[in-house]
């Protein structure tokens, strides 16, 4: 059973798309998290929500929105797509704040 | 503002060499966490190993060993013996309620070891 699981795997769009990533966790965690890994490797947080309200939300366009439903699910939307926004996003989650975060296996998002 | 700095590029070992990941951190917060990831070249991101602030006892896993040094704000990671398949990017990482508990990552290390 996969614990952190993200939908679709590669994305490729073209640029004034909007598309959505939908991250689902089965661990029973309270925290989950957004973060983008650009072509560098850098890793930075976009976002993070406890029990279903944002925590987080750093410096990110505001064409990025995510959406917690419940507890298990942390989904990522992009409006109007850009060059800029290609990369490889990955959602986490985590007991608590303090604890180590799992993550999920990446989307890579390419816009064309 | 937190910082992680992990100096190290790039390193190229060869099979059954040890070597030392240096991470030196900073913050302003008293209590805070550590985490060191590693990143194949399949891409998922694996947790390693995480210690608080409070605990600075070294960590031994096998052939993974971990040294946490308060005074020079640092978090080596050493693999001893190590084998092809530690090839990777390995990440350091900082969390701490200044920053909402969110990983702060170094810009990683890449690790290749050679038969």
């Amino acid at each position: 059973d996969t614990a952190v699981s993200q939908t679709p795997k590669y994305l490729v769009t073209q640029m004034g798309n909007d598309k959505s990533i939908k991250c689902e966790q089965n661990l029973g965690h309270d925290t989950m998290y957004w973060y983008k890994q650009d072509s560098k490797k850098f890793l930075k947080i976009m976002f993070s929500y406890n029990n279903k309200e944002l925590i987080i939300n750093e410096t990110v366009p505001n064409r990025f929105s995510p959406k917690s439903p419940d507890k298990a699910h942390l989904n990522l939307h992009i409006n109007s797509l850009e060059l800029g926004d290609s990369a490889v996003y990955f959602c986490a989650s985590s007991r608590t704040e303090t604890n180590e975060q799992f993550f999920g296996p990446g989307t890579r998002l390419t816009v064309l | 503002a937190q910082k992680v700095t992990q100096a190290q590029t790039e390193i190229s070992v060869v099979e059954k060499e040890d070597v030392t990941l240096d991470c030196v951190y900073e913050t302003r917060d008293t209590t805070y966490y550590l985490f060191w990831y590693k990143q194949p070249p399949s891409g998922e991101l694996v947790f390693l190993i995480r210690r608080n602030s409070f605990d600075e006892q070294n960590e031994i896993s096998g052939r993974y060993s971990w040294n946490f040094q308060k005074s020079t704000s640092s978090f080596n990671f050493t693999i001893t013996a190590s084998q092809v398949v530690d090839s990777a990017v390995y990440f350091c990482a900082l969390s701490a309620l200044n920053s909402g508990y969110a990983l702060n990552f170094g810009k990683g290390t890449s690790l290749l070891v050679t038969p």
